[in-house]
């Protein structure tokens, strides 16, 4: 399994415009999780899905900020418009929930810039 | 509360020595305290974890210690190496749910 699939790596965007960052988990995975990182707040939950659907949104930091999931293999996270305190590195993670542990495996992130 | 507080912010160990990272937390119904390890531009990586109802689990030089009474988790890394050079990150799952909340994590550096 080639893991859980970031895209794209790296954006850089202007203040105002959309950005649209995009995962694909490991496949028989049913919860998908999506966090930001920064120096000063560290690892923050935005938002997670099991199943497909969304379970618990309160880290959505605005109205700015929506996530979707129209199926078990893709997930988005979108941020219009973005703003330059949106800079930060956002991952995406899954896991199988329900079993013995609740291991989340993580993407390799989207370092996202906002000028 | 959800907080999982982590110290030290920074830790800097000599090759061979044993590295310890604590974390503390208040909200009592949490039911499974992992650690994770991260390289600078890749995501975080499962490393160990515990449930509350063992005192300590080792895998290999990685160790947790748990204290229930006392509400803290250690992780120790024994006979640290380089290749240990990494920021982590103690996390807690509230039971119920299956998300994990982090603590603000703890960059090693281990130096020859």
């Amino acid at each position: 399994d080639a893991g859980v699939i970031q895209s794209p790596r790296h954006e850089v965007t202007e203040m105002g415009q959309e950005v649209t960052l995009r995962c694909k988990p490991i496949s028989g995975h049913n919860s998908l999780f999506w966090y930001r990182q920064t120096m000063m707040r560290g690892l923050e939950l935005l938002i997670y899905f099991n199943n497909n659907v969304p379970i618990d949104d309160s880290g959505m930091p605005e109205d700015r900020f929506s996530a979707k999931m129209p199926n078990a293999s893709f997930s988005t996270l979108k941020i219009q418009p973005s703003e330059p305190r949106d800079s930060a590195v956002y991952f995406c993670a899954s896991s199988l929930t329900g079993g013995v542990g609740y291991g989340y495996t993580f993407g390799s992130g989207t370092r996202l810039t906002v000028v | 509360q959800q907080q999982v507080k982590q110290s030290p912010q920074s830790l800097i160990v000599q090759k061979g020595g044993i590295s310890i990272i604590n974390c503390a937390y208040e909200n009592t119904a949490f039911d499974y305290f992992p650690w994770y390890q991260q390289f600078p531009g890749k995501g975080p990586a499962l490393l160990i974890a515990i449930r509350p109802d063992v005192s300590e689990k080792k895998e290999g030089r990685f160790t947790i210690s748990f204290n229930k009474s006392a509400k803290q988790f250690s992780l120790h890394i024994m006979d640290s190496q380089p290749g240990d050079s990494a920021t982590y990150f103690c996390a807690a799952k509230n039971a119920g749910s299956y998300q994990l909340t982090f603590g603000k994590g703890t960059k090693l550096s281990v130096i020859p």
